[in-house]
Parts: C-alpha cells; structure tokens; sequence
C-alpha cells in the first residue's frame, strides 16, 4: 500500500513565524503535491514538483514555498505565517501506473 | 465560471436508495476525470475513475458526457458507509498528474 505521511496532525503558530510542513512518501513517486482545503473552495494546488529539486507553481503559491532535496520528501514552507493561511494543508504523491493522487492525512494549521 | 462545479448539497437520502451525482466542467480539452471519495476529517481516497464508455463498480457507475461536459456518480442500494463528500476531479491541464477538484458533494444516509 501507498503511504503518505506528514509530520504534524495539528499546528497552531504566530502570525510572522516560519513555518515547515513536511511530507513524505513511501512508493518512489516522482510526482508529488501541496493542496489547502478551504470550505466552499474544495482543494487548491499550492505548488507540485516532478523530480528532486523540480517545482512549480500551482493557482496560489504566493505566501509559500517548496523545498524537494530528496525523491521521497516534499515540503512547504510558510515564511512568514499570516491569518489568511489557517487552513487544512494535503499532501499528495501521484503514481502513473495507477493514474491516481495518494493523499497524506493532512495538517490543520492554526496561524494565531 | 469555475473549472468544475457540483451541487454542494447536502443529500440526505435514505438507506437503500440511489442517488445521483452531476459535476460539469469548463474545459473542453479535460482529458481524464474521476471521482474521490472524502470522510469527515480524512484525506480524499480515489473512489473511481470515469471513462468515455462508462464504467461500474459494484453499487457505482460513473459517466461521461464529453458533448455536454458533465460526469455523474450512482450509487444504488447505498449503505450509510456511503455518508461522506463526493469530489469531482477532472484532468484539464495536460498530463495526467495535475488535477482540478470540484468542492465536493455531501451526502448523508439515513437509517
């Protein structure tokens, strides 16, 4: 089975703190994948990346960025947390043979 | 215009009857589409992908109508595992791995 983790459930954060959010995949995915769900909006692409050190940017990257050092782990970043990003944050990775996104259980962020 | 659109509901059904789903989507290119399943508080999980034949799975069957550019979701005989939101996934930006996801559906079963 696929699995995806991420390191945090539950965050709570200031406003201004530098914020790591990290992702992990376990099948050797090269594609992988940074959603916020927001009610009423369903899922927004942040960013995505398709190889180590590859990225771009999804409908609404600003206030974010992605680091990807190794093929199994993918990260965003919130520089400097604000109120407008408290949301549920997914991580996916994606698998040609199946043709189908594996999501992580998601981070609810809280920026205070 | 949103890239996909559903009725976010809610439907509240009772045990045992069908209940239909539609989501319509802007781009005429969308090359693959696709329905997710999401549980209160969970990841989306894909249910079933949705080719141009139609295709069934069990208790459901999902659509295409590319003339009309709308896909529909069945589920017959549902079971209140049913209970949960219903995203509309649609590829529409070339290549297989970027998607554009619906608000979701709710529906809940009643006993």
């Amino acid at each position: 089975d696929v699995k995806v983790t991420q390191s945090s459930r539950y965050l709570v954060k200031r406003t201004g703190e530098k914020v790591f959010l990290e992702c992990v995949q376990d099948m050797d995915h090269e594609n992988m994948f940074w959603y916020r769900q927001d009610p009423g909006l369903g899922l927004r692409l942040i960013y995505f990346s398709y190889d180590v050190k590859m990225k771009e940017k999804g409908d609404i990257p600003e206030g974010y960025s992605v680091s990807r050092e190794k093929k199994e782990r993918f990260s965003l970043i919130l520089e400097s947390a604000s109120t407008n990003q408290t949301s549920m944050y997914l991580c996916a990775s994606f698998s040609g043979g199946t043709d189908t996104q594996y999501f992580g259980p998601g981070t609810r962020l809280t920026v205070l | 215009r949103k890239e996909v659109e559903q009725d976010p509901g809610p439907f509240n059904v009772p045990e045992g009857a069908t209940v239909a789903f539609n989501c319509t989507y802007s781009n005429s290119a969308s090359q693959s589409f696709f329905w997710y399943r999401q549980d209160c508080r969970k990841e989306p999980k894909l249910l079933m992908s949705v080719y141009s034949s139609g295709n069934e799975d069990g208790r459901f069957t999902a659509q295409l109508n590319r003339a009309s550019q709308y896909i529909s979701l069945l589920i017959r005989d549902s079971k209140l595992s049913d209970s949960a939101t219903y995203l509309c996934v649609v590829n529409s930006r070339g290549g297989n791995e970027k998607l554009t996801f619906g608000t979701g559906t709710r529906l809940t079963i009643i006993p």
